[in-house]
């Protein structure tokens, strides 16, 4: 069984960069899957920020293309994603997921807030 | 990238069926059999009750069930319970590795 569980700051000041991992147990990260980023603002939908492979490739979603970076740590088993610039729009859950033609596995996510 | 429709609300009483639909375009629904659907209930992540337009992953009732038409994917939950009332979400492939969510509904058991 795959389980995924997001870890980072709960709060981040607005311009500043938002850091979360995912670590995956259960699963070699390197044996498959993309590996993927979803987030929900707080009473709204959900929204793919992005997803990597575990060779390195990645996607952005192209409206945040500009400020995402993605990344795999085979060794550590896990992988990260980096938000540039965040407002306070950016206040949201944050979930991490793996993904095939579908999410089937997701970790718990991760409130993080925007604000001074 | 536009989200998929689906209707903010649904309803029905226990025993009963209840379909929630998600409209996309010929980018993605109406080009690929690659339609999820997810439930979430409050406070939690969502879990997956149906891939690749109509299969069920191991675990989830056969009470779910989905369907696609065109632009149009379809969920129905049919002998509805309790436990079914959540938020419901549909998600579709929209090639380069790209996928959308649907707008979500929340179905209410009456």
């Amino acid at each position: 069984q795959v389980q995924l569980q997001e870890s980072g700051p709960g709060l981040v000041k607005p311009s500043e960069t938002l850091s979360l991992t995912c670590a995956v147990s259960g699963y070699s990260i390197s044996s498959g899957y993309y590996w993927g980023w979803i987030r929900q603002p707080p009473g709204k939908g959900l929204e793919l920020i992005g997803s990597v492979y575990h060779t390195g490739g990645t996607f952005y979603n192209p409206s945040l293309r500009s400020r995402v970076t993605i990344s795999v740590d085979t060794s550590r088993n896990q992988f990260s994603l980096n938000l540039s610039s965040v407002t306070a729009a950016d206040t949201a859950v944050y979930y991490c997921a793996t993904l095939l033609t579908h999410f089937d596995y997701w970790g718990q996510g991760i409130l993080v807030t925007v604000s001074s | 990238q536009s989200a998929l429709t689906q209707p903010p609300s649904a309803s029905g009483s226990p025993g009963q069926s209840v379909t929630i639909s998600c409209t996309g375009t010929s980018s993605d629904v109406g080009n690929y059999n690659y339609v999820s659907w997810y439930q979430q209930h409050p406070g939690k992540a969502p879990e997956l009750v149906i891939y690749e337009v109509s299969k069920r992953p191991s675990g989830v009732p056969d009470r779910f069930s989905g369907s696609k038409s065109g632009n149009t994917a379809s969920l129905t939950v049919s002998g509805l319970q309790a436990e079914d009332e959540a938020d419901y979400y549909c998600s579709s492939y929209a090639g380069n590795n790209n996928y959308v969510f649907g707008t979500g509904t929340k179905v209410t058991v009456l």
